[in-house]
């Protein structure tokens, strides 16, 4: 079945370290998204990408890289910049029609050790 | 800039209807989405509005008015399942694409 797989489900970092979170999708979905989720926040915009080798700051993006060398995977890097990273991330995608929706990921929480 | 409000949290009984509401202000509108998540998973889409008016689709239906800034997600015959956190969401251009803009959500709770 297509679908977007986010790994792994749960993660644990210890202070100053970088760890990155894996995102691949079979839709053949041009664009990808990275969001974070805090209680009571909603979904906040990190990162996003419109094509291969392309990709857009959000509004959150202090402390987190991405890359896009292919159009199935968009990782993110959370880095040791980031000061709070303790929260639920979600990977999306949208094919590149406007009315269509975006098609999310089961997500990855990850908290601090 | 981007403001979405939708109440922060609904109570309602098994079988009634209830409506959550949603305003926005946003330069530059392409579509409004609702969006289902139960705790700890991924959102899950339930409808799309670029028109004013209604969009019906089986016990939920979702409004639009582009004047008013409004939108209204429509849950009728509740059930239990249907507790969960419900998310407005407004398509915005953003630099050389486009990108959601999501509200807080709206916690509902079904009582039996």
């Amino acid at each position: 079945d297509g679908g977007i797989t986010q790994s792994p489900k749960y993660l644990f970092r210890k202070e100053g370290q970088n760890v990155t979170l894996s995102c691949e999708q079979n839709l053949n979905h041009d664009a990808m998204y990275w969001y974070r989720q805090d209680p009571g926040q909603g979904l906040r915009l990190i990162y996003y990408s419109q094509i291969v080798n392309d990709f857009q700051k959000g509004d959150i993006a202090e402390g987190y890289s991405v890359s896009r060398e292919k159009k199935e995977s968009f990782p993110l890097t959370v880095t040791s910049a980031q000061k709070n990273p303790t929260a639920f991330y979600l990977c999306a995608s949208r094919p590149g029609q406007l009315n269509q929706p975006q098609h999310f990921g089961d997500g990855t929480r990850l908290s601090i050790l | 800039g981007q403001n979405i409000d939708q109440p922060t949290e609904m109570t309602a009984t098994e079988g009634a209807i209830v409506q959550i509401n949603c305003t926005y202000q946003t330069s530059g509108f392409n579509g409004l989405f609702w969006y289902q998540q139960h705790a700890g998973e991924a959102p899950t889409f339930l409808s799309y509005n670029v028109l004013d008016g209604l969009e019906e689709k089986g016990r939920f239906s979702s409004f639009l008015s582009r004047s008013k800034g409004y939108s209204y997600l429509l849950l009728k015959e509740l059930q239990m399942k249907d507790s969960a956190s419900y998310l407005c969401a407004v398509t915005r251009r953003k630099n050389s694409g486009y990108a959601l803009n999501f509200g807080k959500g709206t916690s509902l709770l079904v009582t039996p």
